[in-house]
């Protein structure tokens, strides 16, 4: 069971917008820790997409955008593309000097 | 350009260990943190670990405390993680990541723009 808690899955078809929210507590999100968020494509290695909650690492396209509230935090997608179709993780850290991904989300592009 | 370079897939008999290896070229080593992460077939991302190589001090999740062992050699910019007693369950790909903070000018991040390859672990009899 994961420190972080993601919705399993999510779907939307090309052009939609689709959010991915993750759900912490008061040891890690709501202690302040920042979010992260990665995108695995099959068969590969996680990809960065998201730091420190809403920026986006150089190469991320615009429309993903990350934000956070309390104990929560939320992965925007717009403009889906069928390239999108991935896993996605957020994770951040714990104050058991732990770090902490979510379960991930699949997200299907219909 | 990072790159950071596993060794090659591995199969185990139950309560045997493992090692595996990240090494990285293109930066610099020594001030980075690395830790390990992997992945059981067709589940999420479970972080084991990680250390700072020039303090040579690692930090354990709470799950693998005694049973992992994470080194770093800088002569070689060559991390490894060693998991002993190995059960079925620790079939999974391992990933080596590395910190996106340099320690030199900056505390760790907690989070990881590099990744190696990932190497698949098979406990199996």
């Amino acid at each position: 069971q994961s420190v972080l808690t993601q919705p399993p899955s999510v779907s939307g078809a090309p052009g939609q917008r689709v959010t991915i929210s993750c759900t912490g507590s008061s040891s890690n999100i709501g202690a302040g820790y920042d979010v992260h968020w990665y995108q695995q494509l099959p068969g590969t290695a996680p990809k960065l997409l998201i730091y420190g909650n809403s920026n986006r690492p150089s190469g991320v396209p615009d429309r993903f955008s990350g934000s956070k509230s309390g104990t929560s935090a939320s992965l925007a997608i717009t403009g889906l593309q069928a390239e999108d179709e991935a896993d996605y993780y957020c994770q951040s850290y714990d104050s058991s000097l732990s770090v902490s991904f979510g379960g991930g989300t699949k997200l299907t592009v219909l | 350009q990072v790159q950071l370079v596993q060794s090659g897939a591995e199969v185990k008999k139950p309560g045997s260990s493992v090692k595996v290896s990240c090494k990285a070229s293109g930066g610099t080593f020594s001030s980075y943190a690395i830790s390990w992460v992997r992945q059981a077939p067709g589940q999420g991302l479970e972080w084991m670990g990680g250390i700072i190589p020039i303090f040579g001090t690692a930090n354990y999740a709470q799950k693998f405390q005694g049973r992992v062992t994470i080194t770093a050699d800088e002569s070689t910019s060559t991390a490894y993680m060693e998991l002993s007693s190995l059960r079925s369950e620790d079939t999974a790909v391992y990933y080596c990541a590395r910190d996106a903070n340099d320690l030199s000018s900056s505390g760790i991040s907690y989070y990881f723009d590099y990744w190696g390859q990932g190497t698949l672990v098979t406990v199996s009899s």
